[in-house]
């Protein structure tokens, strides 16, 4: 099992906002990541360290942490913006990277 | 450009071997962390295995001991040997690079990503 945990699935109604979690003991000591992953494509970087966006990222893409948990808000989710999406960060020794169980984002 | 192709995949039967292949340009492997990434079908990302820029190798412990992660740096090429293969190892393989910055905590990301290769482990 994960040692970064995810909601499995959430939804929100379009033009909304919407706030994906992702909680682990990793997390009171390294930055998490975010990932957004539509059917048949490879992972793409949404969100990295406090609340960095890379380039062609909207801006209604954000992230936040506090102590054990980072969460990615997506303000105003547009259709588009279903998909899944998951955390990452490192496992409990730091060695190498842990990914969360992914979330499925249904925008209604 | 940076750019990843993973080639490899394919059906093999269960206790077969395969080597999976992640040709980058626009960047150096060897002076990158790389890892490999897989997702079985309708499930998550499971982290499979890291090579970092100094060398050393760390494994999923579903994987430890049958795959082996390894680069070539003349070909600016990663690679995933995997042996004893089992149905479970049936997924998509990604390779991705890893890059690692210095803020108030330490923090990881993985910027680019290949398109993935299916292996699929059936008799």
């Amino acid at each position: 099992s994960s040692e970064l945990t995810q909601d499995p699935a959430v939804s929100v109604a379009l033009g909304q906002t919407v706030r994906i979690t992702c909680q682990g003991d990793s997390l009171r000591s390294y930055y998490a990541s975010w990932y957004q992953q539509k059917p048949g494509q490879a992972p793409v970087l949404v969100i990295y360290g406090k609340n960095n966006r890379p380039s062609g990222i909207p801006d209604r893409f954000s992230g936040s942490s506090s102590g054990n948990t980072a969460s990615l808000t997506i303000t105003g989710a547009q259709a588009e913006d279903e998909a899944d999406y998951y955390c990452n960060s490192r496992d409990s020794s730091g060695n190498h990277p842990s990914f969360g169980g992914g979330t499925k984002l249904t925008v209604l | 450009e940076v750019q990843l192709v993973e080639s490899g995949g394919g059906l093999i039967q269960p206790g077969g071997s395969l080597r999976l292949s992640c040709a980058a340009s626009g960047f150096t492997v060897s002076s990158n962390y790389m890892s490999w990434v897989r997702q079985a079908p309708g499930k998550g990302l499971e982290w499979v295995s890291v090579i970092y820029s100094g060398g050393s190798t760390y494994y999923a412990d579903s994987v430890k001991g049958r795959f082996t992660i390894s680069r070539d740096n003349s070909k600016n090429t990663l690679y995933l040997q995997m042996n004893s293969l089992r149905a479970e190892d049936t997924a998509v393989y990604y390779c991705a690079r890893e890059l690692r910055f210095y803020g108030d905590y330490v923090g990881y990301y993985f910027d680019y990503w290949g398109q993935g290769t299916l292996v699929t482990v059936s008799s």
